[in-house]
């Protein structure tokens, strides 16, 4: 049971537009919502986080925007950049659990 | 650099054999996540110890055990190996408070042949 979903496994953006990332969620119990970024041969990096209670939070190019209704949060990056090219992944977590729950991860590509 | 580091980067191995792979968290981090990474999926979770204490369990095989010890490092040990048992394992470390992010090491390639 896939309870975080991204289904989009590639992106390809133009250097200096925005890069949109979706993610979906089934589990209403996630309350805690985080970005991720990988680089081949190392591990995921985290990049932004955002609580149930907000829905948006924004640092520097980077913007999460969480949808509770719709159980939908998505990663806004503007401008993009060549360096954004990554694998990102979305990952939930519930009151009281002791893991985080990732999607299967979407290979962006920046083109210059 | 996050601070986590894990060894070996890679390891070769036969169906049927034993493999430890061993992870040492960022300095003042009490919790240790193991997560199992196969063929481009997500990020599947393994298990988690906090200060030496087993937290929680996900979809961990039997044929497989992990421990934190007193000094906070932790161990990975995989047994019988089996084929499917090839992918990137990792070890991500984290204060252990709510909604602390976790940060993880670099992965280590396992290869069953």
């Amino acid at each position: 049971d896939q309870q975080v979903k991204q289904n989009s496994p590639s992106l390809s953006v133009q250097e200096g537009r925005i890069s949109i990332l979706n993610c979906d969620y089934t589990n209403s119990m996630f309350d805690y919502f985080l970005w991720y970024k990988k680089y081949p041969a190392e591990g995921p990096t985290f990049l932004i986080s955002i609580s149930s209670i907000k829905d948006k939070n924004e640092d520097g190019r980077f913007t999460v925007f969480l949808n509770k209704s719709a159980k939908h949060l998505s990663l806004h990056i503007v401008p993009s950049q060549p360096g954004d090219s990554a694998v990102y992944f979305c990952a939930a977590s519930a009151t009281g659990a002791q893991k985080l729950v990732f999607g299967q991860g979407t290979r962006l590509t920046i083109n210059p | 650099d996050s601070g986590v580091t894990q060894t070996p980067k890679h390891l070769i191995t036969a169906t049927g054999q034993r493999v430890t792979l061993r992870c040492s968290p960022r300095s003042g981090d009490l919790s240790v996540y193991w997560y199992q990474q196969s063929l481009d999926q997500g990020l599947q979770f393994l298990i988690h110890y906090y200060n030496g204490e087993e937290r929680a369990k996900g979809n961990i095989l039997e044929r497989f055990s992990a421990q934190q010890f007193p000094d906070l490092h932790s161990e990975l040990n995989l047994s019988s190996l089996e084929l499917g048992d090839s992918a990137l394992y990792f070890c991500a470390s984290s204060l252990g408070r709510r909604n602390s992010p976790l940060h993880f090491g670099n992965g280590t390639r396992l290869t069953v042949t």
